[in-house]
């Protein structure tokens, strides 16, 4: 199985912020890296697939990038509502993992 | 966009099973490829299976492999997964989700199944 290690864990920012995550694979997963926003009680919310694209309706201050092993998630200016968990989920190759996510709290 | 509803909350006994249905709407269901993820208490997601709905084509995470079921009926353009020989640390909130390679574009609301004796 392929192995995602997503880092930090936890993040303490500010609105306005720029903030990146990172997300390494144990084996190379081409682009097929995709990232999620998840809210406590809701289900996981697409944000970036083949590790650049932007979902549509996503806004723009949220960019992927990345390709073999090693991915980031920035957003470029943090807002109120991006107080979230993000997690990273490969589709390279069955069983489809996800990271430990990263948990973003407000400073 | 495809919408996803999930079956309502279960309450298990440890040893018994919980099947869990996601309806789909808003597109071609047989186009589609569905998965299941679950989400224990304070835990972060679980890739448990998929299933390409035109074929049947069905994949396991290897954890899961002989104790879950996933179909599909096209009928009704509703996709299921059942567990059996449930534990107490099968208690988590599943998801169903479509998509394949380029991510999981839509997810239903959860089904949290609690297993508790």
């Amino acid at each position: 199985d392929i192995q995602m290690t997503q880092s930090p864990s936890s993040l303490s920012a500010s609105v306005g912020d720029r903030v990146t995550i990172t997300c390494r694979a144990s084996q190379s997963i081409s682009n097929y890296l995709n990232w999620y926003q998840q809210k406590p009680g809701k289900a996981p919310k697409l944000l970036i697939y083949a590790a650049s694209s932007l979902q549509g309706g996503v806004p723009s201050r949220f960019s992927g990038s990345g390709s073999g092993t090693d991915f980031t998630l920035t957003i470029s200016s943090l807002q109120p509502e991006d107080f979230a968990t993000y997690y990273c989920h490969q589709t390279y190759s069955p069983p489809y993992t996800f990271g430990q996510g990263t948990k973003l709290e407000i400073k | 966009q495809v919408q996803l509803v999930q079956s309502g909350p279960e309450g298990k006994k440890p040893g018994s099973s919980v099947k869990v249905s996601c309806k789909a709407s808003g597109g071609t269901f047989s186009s589609n490829a569905f998965s299941w993820v679950r989400q224990a208490p304070g835990q972060g997601l679980e890739w448990m299976g998929g299933i390409i709905a035109e074929f049947g084509t069905v994949k396991y995470a290897q954890k899961f492999q002989g104790r879950v079921t996933i179909t599909a009926d096209e009928s009704t353009s509703t996709a299921y997964m059942e567990v059996s020989s449930l534990r107490s640390d099968d208690t988590a909130v599943y998801y169903c989700a479509r998509g394949a390679l380029d991510g999981f574009d839509s997810w239903g609301q959860g089904t949290l199944v609690t297993v508790s004796s």
